[in-house]
């Protein structure tokens, strides 16, 4: 298994560019969820996907778009990249959603970095 | 919303020391508190995690302590090897109103010191 993968790992935009960020997971998990982590931040949860349809937002989800189409792949849409918007984006996945009992390990793939002039 | 405060920022110890990273949440409903290491350039690795229905939980040099009534949760790290050296970082799940996501606290960067 591959696990959680993301494409690039790194890109550079200018304002107001548009581009979409890859997650793909080959382990069949429901839950898949994308967060973005600033200097002194954290990890801030943007949108989540509970299972292939569904997808719901979370803390900072201005700015960005989701679907879920395949339970395999979630990607990340920026419409109208913005400066604010340089961050590193990471992709995680789990069996099922966070909040069920027989939650398993979520597990985080390697990064994009997006820096947007 | 939950709101996750996590200290100290820096943690700098020899090695072979104990470290202990803490963390308070706001949100009396949360029940899920994982703990996760990030070294440089990589993702986050989930290494320990801990439920509202327990208080402790150990997993070889590693444990957990949870405390619900005070709304707070410890990380507690024995006999620290260089490897230990990374940027950890708690978080609570929130899951009410239908909503399924983590918040996470701001990090702290432990230092082993040889």
């Amino acid at each position: 298994n591959a696990g959680v993968t993301q494409t690039p790992k790194f890109q550079v935009l200018k304002t107001g560019q548009s581009m979409t960020l890859q997650c793909a997971q080959d382990m069949n998990h429901e839950y898949m969820s994308w967060y973005r982590q600033d200097p002194g931040m954290g990890l801030r949860l943007i949108h989540y996907s509970v299972g292939a349809g569904i997808t719901d937002q979370g803390e900072v989800p201005n700015g960005y778009n989701v679907s879920r189409s395949t339970t395999e792949d979630f990607p990340l849409r920026l419409l109208s990249a913005a400066p604010s918007q340089t961050s590193v984006y990471f992709c995680a996945s789990s069996y099922s959603k966070l909040s069920s009992v027989f939650q398993e390990t979520q597990y985080f793939g390697p990064g994009t970095r997006l820096l947007v002039l | 919303g939950e709101n996750v405060e996590q200290h100290p920022s820096t943690l700098s110890v020899q090695e072979g020391d104990s470290a202990v990273i803490k963390c308070t949440y706001s949100d009396s409903a949360s029940n899920y508190f994982p703990w996760y290491k990030q070294e440089l350039g990589k993702g986050p690795q989930l290494i320990i995690d801990i439920r509202s229905n327990v208080g402790e939980k150990k997993d070889q040099r590693i444990a957990v302590t949870l405390n619900k009534t005070a709304k707070h949760f410890s990380l507690h790290i024995t006999e620290t090897q260089p490897e230990d050296s990374a940027v950890y970082f708690c978080a609570a799940l929130h899951s009410g109103g239908g909503a399924d996501g983590l918040t996470f606290g701001k990090g702290t960067h432990l230092i082993i010191q040889p």
